[in-house]
């Protein structure tokens, strides 16, 4: 089976830009998660969809910061205007989850965005 | 609400030695304890997991963890490294009882000397 498939791997943008992240899900999936990883904050989450519903997003950063899960296999993550604090790499992770079971979060590869 | 503390932010160490990163955690409620690692430019991939019997879990690469309530601790051992092991190790804690979110420790970087 495919894993959890991010893209772009690498997006390097100027201030102001719309960027667009996606992230395809593990087919049985319902659950997706997006986390942002930099060296000075570590590994945060940043909005969490359960069965194409936002459950939690108290972690997405400001407005300028949108998610969207159309489908139950694909997701996007979009920043307008971006700017260079949001240099990062955004990781997206699927699982199934299961009357309250914890399950093991898979990892796509991430995108690495640079903001110029 | 819960929280996940990896006391050390970079471990050193040589080749075929014995290695321990440690995790202590705090939640109200039941857990379920996980390990993930991230080699350079990769996601991060599960190592083992603990949701319950046995407190020793074993997991890839060698690696297993010891769950300890009473210590709120999840340890992480390996007996013997390689330099094949040296990435960024992640710790991390959910609630069986329906706070199933994980959170995440800050990390530790197990660096691997020949």
């Amino acid at each position: 089976d495919a894993g959890v498939i991010q893209s772009p791997r690498h997006e390097v943008t100027e201030m102001g830009q719309e960027v667009t992240l996606r992230c395809k899900l593990i087919s049985g999936h319902n659950s997706l998660f997006w986390y942002r990883q930099t060296m000075m904050r570590g590994l945060e989450l940043l909005i969490y969809f359960n069965n194409n519903v936002p459950i939690d997003d108290s972690g997405m950063p400001e407005d300028r910061f949108s998610a969207k899960m159309p489908n139950a296999s694909f997701s996007t993550l979009k920043i307008q205007p971006s700017e260079p604090r949001d240099s990062a790499v955004y990781f997206c992770a699927s699982s199934f989850f299961s009357g309250g079971a914890a399950g093991e979060l898979f990892f796509g590869e991430g995108s690495r965005l640079t903001v110029l | 609400a819960q929280s996940v503390t990896q006391l050390d932010s970079q471990v050193p160490v040589f080749e075929e030695a014995p290695v321990e990163l440690r995790c202590n955690y705090s939640s109200s409620v039941s857990v379920y304890l996980f390990w993930y690692v991230q080699y350079p430019n990769q996601g991060l991939q599960l190592l083992l997991k603990y949701l319950s019997g046995s407190t020793l879990v074993k997991g890839i690469n060698g690696f297993e963890a010891e769950f300890n309530k009473s210590q709120t601790s999840f340890h992480l051992r390996k007996p013997s490294v390689h330099i094949s092991d040296t990435a960024e190790y992640f710790c991390a804690v959910s609630g069986s009882g329906g706070s199933y979110i994980p959170t995440f420790g800050r990390g530790t970087s197990l660096i691997v000397h020949p």
